[in-house]
């Protein structure tokens, strides 16, 4: 059973289409994160949220995390073909447990010129 | 350098031998993680250390052996492969701040069991 899921697995879309990734779960987490890996390499930091409700932007990109902090979502604005790759949530559980992180399957987006 | 740097790249190996793939962080960071990639199942958590000789189970711990003598080194071992173990390994490097706790990767070693 995976702690946290991801939706959808695939997504292809049009350059200049917006999309929204998804990453839930029954557990609460003291932060999540988001990753962006690229084919060959491991995945890289794009975000951390930490505040239930908070949102986060980095350019195109929009984060948020749920008020309860069980779920995250990343919006993007207007692909670009620079934006395909594998996106991966990542949620820590705080305490005692604070450095251990678990990752979601991860949502594989392909953005067509 | 500084970073993260695992080693081999790629290795393919028999079932049934014994294989350890090697992981090095120049950071000093308290916490180590060995991952492994599979299509469909993201990034599952084998072993992971807090500091040194202080190693504990993730989701899939079993099949494998790990140990921390020094902070900077945290090698993974596959006691006996299976073909199930064929995957991508990836080990992760973190220092907590807080709750807080950015991993950074490896490049991964890309392991084939025949």
């Amino acid at each position: 059973t995976q702690l946290l899921e991801q939706s959808p697995q695939f997504l292809s879309i049009q350059e200049g289409e917006n999309l929204t990734v998804y990453c839930n779960s029954s557990s609460v987490f003291s932060s999540l994160q988001w990753y962006r890996q690229e084919p060959g390499e491991g995945p890289v930091l794009l975000v951390t949220v930490v505040t239930g409700g908070e949102v986060k932007k980095l350019k195109r990109l929009t984060f948020q995390f749920g008020d309860a902090r069980k779920d995250s979502s990343l919006h993007i604005t207007a692909a670009q073909p620079g934006d395909t790759g594998l996106y991966l949530c990542a949620g820590a559980k705080g305490g005692n447990q604070g450095g251990k992180l678990i990752f979601g399957q991860g949502t594989e987006l392909s953005v067509k010129p | 350098d500084a970073g993260i740097t695992q080693s081999p790249r790629y290795k393919i190996t028999e079932t049934g031998r014994q294989v350890t793939l090697m992981c090095h962080q120049t950071w000093s960071h308290s916490y180590m993680f060995w991952y492994r990639q599979d299509l469909g199942h993201g990034l599952r958590l084998i072993y992971y250390s807090a500091a040194a000789d202080i190693t504990d189970k993730g989701e899939v711990p079993d099949g494998y052996v790990v140990s921390r003598s020094k902070t900077e080194n945290f090698p993974l071992t596959l006691e006996s492969a299976t073909r199930s173990q064929t995957s991508v390994y990836f080990c992760a490097s973190s220092e907590r701040t807080g709750d807080l706790a950015e991993a950074f990767f490896g490049q991964g070693t890309r392991l084939t069991v025949v």
